[in-house]
C-alpha cells in the first residue's frame, strides 16, 4: 500500500495568517494516464470530511481562494492563507492513484 | 445537488455482519462516479474500504480481504456495504462517498 504521510500532526494558528501542511507518498502519486490523483479534505467538527482541492491544485466548487495545493511526484503541499475561523478542524490527504486508496494521518488545525 | 445519507444499526455484536445502505439523491448511480464506503476510526485513522462503479464493478481494500461486499439497487439508487465477521476493531463511523460528496456517516460500534 501507498503510505502517506502527512505532517504536521497539529499545527496551531493565529486567525489572519497562514498555515502549512505537508503530504508525502511512498511512492509517485502519476498515473499512468499522467494524472496526479491527490486530494485535501478539511473535516469540522461535527460534519463530514469536504473535498477541497482535487488532483493537486484544482479547487473544488465553492472553495475560497485561499486554499491553493501544490506539489508533484511524491511531495505535496496544502496552503491556507488568511486562516479564518471556519477553516479550523482536521485536513486530511488522499491518494486515489494506486489501489487501496490511502489517507494521510490527519493534521489538526486550531487556534494558537 | 448529490446527497449521500447512511443508514443502519448502531450496534453489531462480534462475529455477526455489518449491514449499511446508502441512499444518494440528486444524481444517478449509474450515470457516474466511484461509490465509495470509508471509515473513520476513533483516533482519527481513515480507511476507504471499497467502491463500486457506476457501471457496477466493485473494487475493494484487500486489508479486507473477503469480509467485504459492495451491491446495488440502481432502482432505489441505493448501495450497500456488508462486512463480515466484525470485530470491535471494526467500531467506526462508515461514511458513503464519491470523492467530491459524502455523506454525514453513522457510528457503528461493535460489541457484544
Amino acid at each position: 500500500d501507498v503510505v502517506m504521510t502527512q505532517t504536521p500532526v497539529s499545527l496551531p494558528v493565529s486567525l489572519g495568517g497562514q498555515a502549512s501542511i505537508s503530504c508525502r507518498s511512498s511512492q509517485s502519486l502519476v498515473h499512468s494516464n499522467g494524472n496526479t490523483y491527490l486530494h485535501w479534505y478539511l473535516q469540522k467538527p461535527g460534519q463530514s470530511p469536504q473535498l477541497l482541492i482535487y488532483r493537486v491544485s484544482n479547487r473544488f466548487s465553492g472553495v475560497p481562494d485561499r486554499f491553493s495545493g501544490s506539489g508533484s511526484g511524491t511531495d505535496f503541499t496544502l496552503k491556507i492563507s488568511r486562516v479564518e475561523p471556519e477553516d479550523l478542524g482536521d485536513y486530511y490527504c488522499l491518494q486515489s492513484t494506486h489501489f487501496p486508496w490511502t489517507f494521510g494521518g490527519g493534521t489538526k488545525l486550531e487556534l494558537k | 445537488e448529490i446527497q449521500l445519507q447512511e443508514s443502519g444499526p448502531g450496534l453489531v455484536k462480534p462475529s455477526q455482519s455489518l449491514s449499511l445502505t446508502c441512499s444518494v439523491t440528486g444524481y444517478t448511480i449509474t450515470s457516474g462516479y466511484d461509490w465509495s464506503w470509508i471509515r473513520k476510526f476513533p483516533g482519527n485513522k481513515m480507511e476507504w474500504m471499497g467502491y463500486i462503479s457506476y457501471s457496477g464493478s466493485t473494487n475493494y481494500n484487500p486489508s479486507l480481504k473477503s469480509r467485504i461486499s459492495i451491491t446495488r439497487d440502481t432502482s432505489k439508487n441505493q448501495f450497500f456495504l456488508q462486512l463480515n465477521s466484525v470485530t470491535t476493531e471494526d467500531t467506526a463511523t462508515y461514511y458513503c462517498a464519491t470523492l467530491s460528496y459524502w455523506g454525514q456517516g453513522v457510528m457503528v460500534t461493535v460489541s457484544s
